[in-house]
């Protein structure tokens, strides 16, 4: 079983405060996905990154996937409450003529106006 | 709407009850899976279909059964459930962009076990 381990795992920030998330595994993924989840939802994708090194920004989001391939992060600058949710990242891995993705435990952020 | 569309959101079944929850897309998508969202839990995937072939997660236990009549639409059938099968039921379906498969999920069906 590939585990993904995100931390922090709570996270309570003021309106303005930046912020990094970390996805963590011992494994290697052929590309890595970011997700929000809001309440009463399901998750959207926010990103996709594929190369070991690949740093992608959607405006006040950064990811950066590691060189080894193997862990990320999401740097929020300037967080807003428009933010808050659960943060989750998920290592894909071939599987057939597709991937199978596994997820980490996510990451609920809260920003406060 | 995300284009993945599931019934019923809310759901409260006894253990003796049978239920199913169905989920249904139009995005062209060719593979389909349910997962399950337990607080203090990851995602766990439960079953993909895949060009209507079936791959299971060898944990899950026999009451939840899933169906894939075409690539459009998903079942997933519940009977005798117990307690701790509580929980926020997820449906997504999925397209390949760039070598990586992108999921698109509904919005759950939540799952009440008295």
């Amino acid at each position: 079983t590939q585990l993904l381990e995100q931390s922090p795992q709570f996270l309570s920030i003021q309106e303005g405060e930046n912020l990094t998330v970390y996805c963590n595994s011992s494994s290697v993924f052929s590309s890595l996905q970011w997700y929000r989840q809001e309440p009463g939802e399901g998750p959207v994708l926010l990103v996709t990154v594929v190369t070991g090194g690949e740093v992608k920004k959607l405006k006040r989001l950064t990811f950066q996937f590691g060189d080894a391939r193997k862990d990320s992060s999401l740097h929020i600058t300037a967080a807003q409450p428009g933010d808050t949710g659960l943060y989750l990242c998920a290592g894909a891995t071939r599987w057939g003529a597709g991937n199978m993705l596994t997820f980490g435990g996510g990451t609920r952020l809260m920003v406060k106006p | 709407e995300t284009g993945v569309t599931q019934t019923p959101r809310h759901l409260v079944m006894g253990m003796t009850n049978k239920k199913s929850l169905k989920c249904e897309q139009h995005l062209g998508h060719n593979a389909m899976y349910w997962y399950k969202q337990s607080a203090k839990k990851p995602l766990e995937l439960m079953f993909v279909y895949s060009l209507e072939e079936r791959v299971e997660n060898n944990s899950v236990p026999s009451r939840f059964s899933p169906e894939c009549p075409n690539s459009s639409h998903l079942f997933l059938h519940l009977h005798t459930l117990q307690p701790e099968d509580s929980a926020l039921y997820l449906c997504a379906s999925s397209r390949e962009v760039a070598g990586a498969n992108v999921l698109t999920f509904g919005a759950g069906s939540r799952l009440t076990v008295l």
